[in-house]
């Protein structure tokens, strides 16, 4: 059983547009969601988070959005860069952010065309 | 770059062999995670350890093993190999276990034939 789910798993935009990435989740205890990204033949790499008490994080280009009704939280990424292209993973965790309790989903591949 | 040291990047064995992969963590980060990837998985916890001990138990199997050494490197052992065990494995530390943020190695493949 998926708790963190990602059903696209890709995604193809063209630069300058806007990208959205989408992650449902089933556990109501999920209190903390990050997004990492991942480019090939690296590891992921952490990129913004958000707790539960909030709906949304902004970091520069990248924003988080967080639908606790909908148990659906998306990443928001303006304007697009080629540079963004690698898989988006989300997580969440069931305990203010405990790494050791993250789940993951499976990934969304985004390609930013130029 | 991370900090975070994976060896081997890549490893070719058969089946019923044994293999180790090793993971030195960042500066100063006590915790040591591993992470298996299969073909279109997410990133499944295997365990944690804390300054040497064993803090938490993911979906690890039995003949799977893992240590954190005085040092704070760790290693993964994985024994009596299936080809299912065919994955990419991630080692990641972290500075402070209650933020979430994981610094994540560049991985292991494995290759189980």
């Amino acid at each position: 059983d998926q708790q963190v789910k990602q059903n696209s798993p890709s995604l193809s935009v063209q630069e300058g547009r806007i990208s959205i990435l989408n992650c449902d989740y089933t556990n109501s205890m999920f209190d903390y969601f990050l997004w990492y990204k991942k480019y090939p033949a690296e590891g992921p790499t952490f990129l913004i988070s958000i707790s539960s008490i909030k709906d949304k994080n902004e970091d520069g280009r990248f924003t988080v959005f967080l639908n606790k009704s909908a148990k659906h939280l998306s990443l928001h990424i303006v304007p697009s860069q080629p540079g963004d292209s690698a898989v988006y993973f989300c997580a969440a965790s069931p305990y203010g952010g405990a790494t050791n309790k993250l789940i993951f989903g499976t990934g969304t591949l985004l390609a930013v065309q130029p | 770059d991370s900090g975070v040291t994976q060896t081997p990047k890549h490893l070719i064995t058969a089946t019923g062999q044994r293999v180790t992969l090793r993971c030195s963590p960042r500066s100063g980060d006590l915790s040591v995670y591993w992470y298996q990837q299969s073909l279109d998985q997410g990133l499944q916890f295997l365990i944690q350890y804390y300054n040497g001990e064993e803090r938490a138990k993911g979906n690890i199997l039995e003949r799977f093993s893992a240590q954190q050494f005085p040092d704070l490197h760790s290693e993964l052992n994985l024994s009596s190999l299936e080809l299912g065990d065919s994955a990419l494995y991630f080692c990641a530390s972290s500075p402070n276990p209650g933020t979430g943020e994981l610094f994540f190695g560049e991985g292991s493949r494995l290759t189980v034939l």
